[in-house]
């Protein structure tokens, strides 16, 4: 596609809850990251995936966080058992260079 | 590791003013330099980089900034904003792993 889509663009969940988070990144580019801006802590990084080597998944913050990416191109982020501090837009970004990286405009999760 | 500090949270500034908006950060390795512009409900858009070369950076939409490694620095600036520049921007620096750490924000909102 034209750009990096993310969905849905806004997800509210009940604490406890799982959710899954979906990245399409353009098509070709080998890298993709998960990234969350929240209030507090602004913009973190959370996950690395470049073509088939294992992902760098030191940002995320805990082991209820997994993501996967399959077939090289679509990703999906999961959140196990959702807790309140878990609110936030998570940012999904893809690039074919180093440092080239194309933003979606995010996933807004609220957990109530 | 590295880190990001944004001087100003928030930069009021009149319409055809000039703007200047202040990073520095620290690292103890080479870094790549980054700005972003983030436009409400949008992702992150980049306006430039640095890595390597020219210290003096051209970006989009009139923007420039000028590297200084002595000082640490990485300033934007826009002799004559326009409405349409009020956003919050974030200023990013990576060294060799990809990863992004970004400094907290500094919003703009320029008034007529």
């Amino acid at each position: 596609g034209a750009g990096v889509s993310q969905s849905p663009s806004n997800k509210v969940t009940e604490k406890g809850k799982d959710v899954e988070l979906r990245c399409d990144p353009i098509s070709g580019h080998t890298a993709l990251y998960w990234y969350r801006q929240s209030l507090g802590q602004g913009l973190e990084f959370l996950i690395y995936f470049q073509g088939n080597s294992a992902p760098d998944k030191s940002g995320l913050p805990s082991d209820r966080f997994s993501a996967e990416r399959t077939g090289g191109s679509v990703s999906t982020l999961t959140i196990q058992r959702t807790q309140q501090e878990d609110s936030a837009v998570y940012l999904c970004a893809s690039s074919l260079t180093p440092y080239g990286y194309t933003f979606g405009s995010g996933t807004r999760l609220t957990v109530v | 590791a590295q880190s990001v500090t944004q001087l100003d949270s928030q930069v009021p500034v009149f319409e055809e003013a000039p703007v200047e908006l202040r990073c520095n950060y620290s690292s103890s390795v080479s870094v790549y330099l980054f700005w972003y512009v983030q436009y409400p409900n949008q992702g992150l858009q980049l306006l430039l980089k640095y890595l390597s070369g020219s210290t003096l950076v051209k970006g989009i939409n009139g923007f420039e900034a000028e590297f200084n490694k002595s000082q640490t620095s990485f300033h934007l600036r826009k002799p004559s904003v326009h409405i349409s520049d009020t956003a919050e921007y974030f200023c990013a620096v990576s060294s060799n792993d990809y990863k992004l750490s970004f400094g907290a924000g500094t919003t703009v909102t320029v008034r007529a």
